[in-house]
Order: structure tokens, then C-alpha cells, then sequence
């Protein structure tokens, strides 16, 4: 079977950093991917690590270990515009299984 | 400018009438797919599709049937709509370095 786990919910300031965890049991594994979701709109691509490591993309970074199957997003210097739902999924061969999101709040 | 196009952006329909979803992508990309997105359950695969005429089930196919004659284009097709399969509809395009979805399809059955 497979499970993705993420926090529900969050909370931060602008300008701090927050860390959404993500875990997963999978009985395949392709990569992990991180998307941003605002309210009704479509998920938006943010990363993809597929070796254990950290991956940095600007104010976004995103570290995998395969072994622990566990994965985190980092943002840094966060801004009003990134409150929105964090979307951890694993690839598996033409499927992507996404859990169900973290909603980040980022307060004044 | 890489598009993925779905139509209609909403629709309200009455239970048992056959209707169809388009999905269309101007990227080339040989892999498409299609999501439901319901509160608290997240995206859910419904089906997806590795080639032209090659599709496969996702994790919840039931009540939908799809095709893919050509690779830009990837509609769902419901059969017999039913109230439970009111939900938001995501098209997908890519790879391994990533997806990109369409805008969403907002279906209400009654």
C-alpha cells in the first residue's frame, strides 16, 4: 500500500522560515514532488529530488532521505502571497500520489 | 507559451447525462493524467495515460472512461455522472521533472 503524510495545517510569520514534513510508505518509489496549491486554483510545480540530498531553488529547498522516507519543503524569507496548501506526492511509474496537504498561514 | 487546456472551467449537470471533459496539451509530453480534488481527501488519481493508446487506472477510475487517439488530447468521459463524482477535476501533463496542470474543471452533479 502506500501513505503520504503531511501536517494539516500551519502557521508562520513573514520573514521566518517554516519546515513542512512530509512521510510516506510507497511500494514504489520514482521521486518525490512538492507543489503549491492556492485556493481553487491548479498545483503549481515547486521540486523534485529523487536521490537523497538537498535540492535549493531560491527562497524553496527540499530534502529527501529515501532510507527514512521522509522528505521536508523549507521556505525562507516567507512573503503573504506563499499562504497556501503544500503539496507533498511520490511518482510511481505513471502514478502520482499525492497527500492530502499541509495549509500554511503566514501572518503579518 | 506551454498550455494545458481544460473545458468547461464549470459545469452543473443532472445525474445520467453523458458528458465529456477535455484536456488538451501543446507541450508534446507522451504522458497526461487526470485528478479529483475533493476537501480532506486530496488529489486522487482517476487515470493516466503513458502514450497514445496506452491508458491506465489510477486509484479511483470507477465511473470514468477516458482516451487517448492523439497525444494532445486526453478527455474524461462520464459515462453516468452521479452526485458523488461532484468534485474539481485536474488534467496533467509531464515527467519526471514535473507536472503542469490545467485550471480545473469545477463539476456539480445534481
Amino acid at each position: 500500500g502506500q501513505n503520504i503524510d503531511q501536517p494539516t495545517e500551519m502557521t508562520a510569520t513573514e520573514g521566518a522560515i517554516v519546515q513542512i514534513n512530509c512521510t510516506y510508505q510507497t511500494s514504489g518509489f520514482n521521486g518525490l514532488f512538492w507543489y503549491q496549491q492556492h485556493a481553487g486554483e491548479a498545483p503549481t510545480f515547486l521540486s523534485y529530488n529523487v536521490l537523497d540530498g538537498l535540492e535549493e531553488k531560491g527562497r524553496f529547498s527540499s530534502f529527501l532521505s529515501r532510507s527514512k522516507g521522509y522528505s521536508y519543503l523549507l521556505l525562507k524569507e516567507l512573503q503573504m502571497k506563499d499562504s497556501a496548501s503544500y503539496l507533498c506526492a511520490i511518482g510511481n511509474t505513471g502514478k502520482l500520489i499525492f497527500g492530502q496537504g499541509t495549509t500554511l498561514q503566514v501572518k503579518p | 507559451e506551454a498550455q494545458v487546456t481544460q473545458n468547461p472551467r464549470y459545469l452543473i449537470t443532472v445525474t445520467g447525462k453523458k458528458l465529456t471533459v477535455t484536456c488538451s496539451q501543446n507541450m508534446n509530453h507522451e504522458y497526461m493524467s487526470w485528478y479529483r480534488q475533493d476537501p480532506g481527501l486530496g488529489l486522487r488519481q482517476i487515470y493516466y495515460s503513458m502514450n497514445v493508446e496506452v491508458t491506465d487506472k489510477g486509484d479511483v477510475p470507477e465511473g470514468y472512461k477516458v482516451s487517448r487517439k492523439e497525444k494532445r488530447n486526453f478527455p474524461l468521459i462520464l459515462e453516468s455522472p452521479s452526485p458523488n463524482q461532484t468534485s474539481l477535476y485536474f488534467c496533467a501533463t509531464g515527467g519526471a521533472w514535473g507536472y503542469t496542470f490545467g485550471s480545473g474543471t469545477r463539476l456539480t452533479v445534481v
